[in-house]
């Protein structure tokens, strides 16, 4: 069975740094690509980016390059999503999805950024 | 970047009834067209991808139609556990979403 599962939830303040993570079993690690979708409070979704963990090829939402980084440990099948500095604005709930088609979802991280 | 609308924003209607949820590119996508369920407090769920091809275990009362710019998910008869918001996305040209149709009693 493929499982996406994500860290818990996280309070931050802002201009601190946050690494998330998604652990996926039930399949060949690299051979698919994991993506991460933001959900900000009752809002839609929007695709952040994406990484192919067999080469670590990564592609970004021009609106988040350089605001994340997406990363992989191929020797624990998890791929992380990064912030250097968070805002307020960071809050949302972050989803990984398997493929472009996000054919299998987490359960979603809630980040909270407030100080 | 590829805008997907949705319409309607909301659709009201009864169970047993069916429902039928557009979704619109702003450009061609092909057939590469994915529609998610989500019900509140929880994660999305693949319901369709390829613009007509249901994934794993969803009902046969769950179709997608549809090529190019528009596409269209029909649901027959629907069930209680039905009312949710759905969003179609397409994934010819990055990854974009429609803004989501939410479907209420």
């Amino acid at each position: 069975e493929v499982q996406l599962v994500q860290s818990g939830a996280e309070v931050k303040k802002p201009g601190e740094s946050l690494k998330i993570s998604c652990k996926t079993s039930g399949y060949n690690f690299i051979d698919y690509w994991i993506g991460w979708v933001r959900q900000m409070p009752g809002k839609g979704l929007e695709y952040m980016g994406i990484i192919f963990p067999g080469d670590s090829t990564t592609k970004y939402n021009p609106s988040f390059q350089g605001q994340v980084t997406i990363s992989v440990d191929k020797s624990i099948s998890t791929v992380y999503l990064q912030w250097r500095s968070l805002k307020a604005s960071d809050t949302a709930i972050y989803y990984c999805a398997r493929r472009a088609s996000a054919e299998y979802w987490g359960q979603g991280t809630l980040v909270t950024v407030s100080s | 970047e590829i805008v997907m609308t949705q319409s309607p924003a909301t659709l009201s209607v009864s169970p047993g009834e069916r429902a039928t949820l557009s979704c619109r590119a702003s450009q061609s996508v092909s057939n590469n067209l994915a529609w998610h369920q989500q019900k509140p407090g929880q994660a999305p769920r693949l319901l369709i991808y390829g613009a007509s091809t249901r994934a794993t275990g969803v009902p046969a009362r769950f179709s997608g139609s549809g090529s190019g710019t528009e596409f269209t998910l029909t649901i027959s008869s629907l069930q209680s556990e039905d009312f949710a918001i759905y969003y179609c996305q397409q994934y010819n040209d990055w990854y974009t979403f429609g803004q989501g149709t939410k479907l209420e009693i």
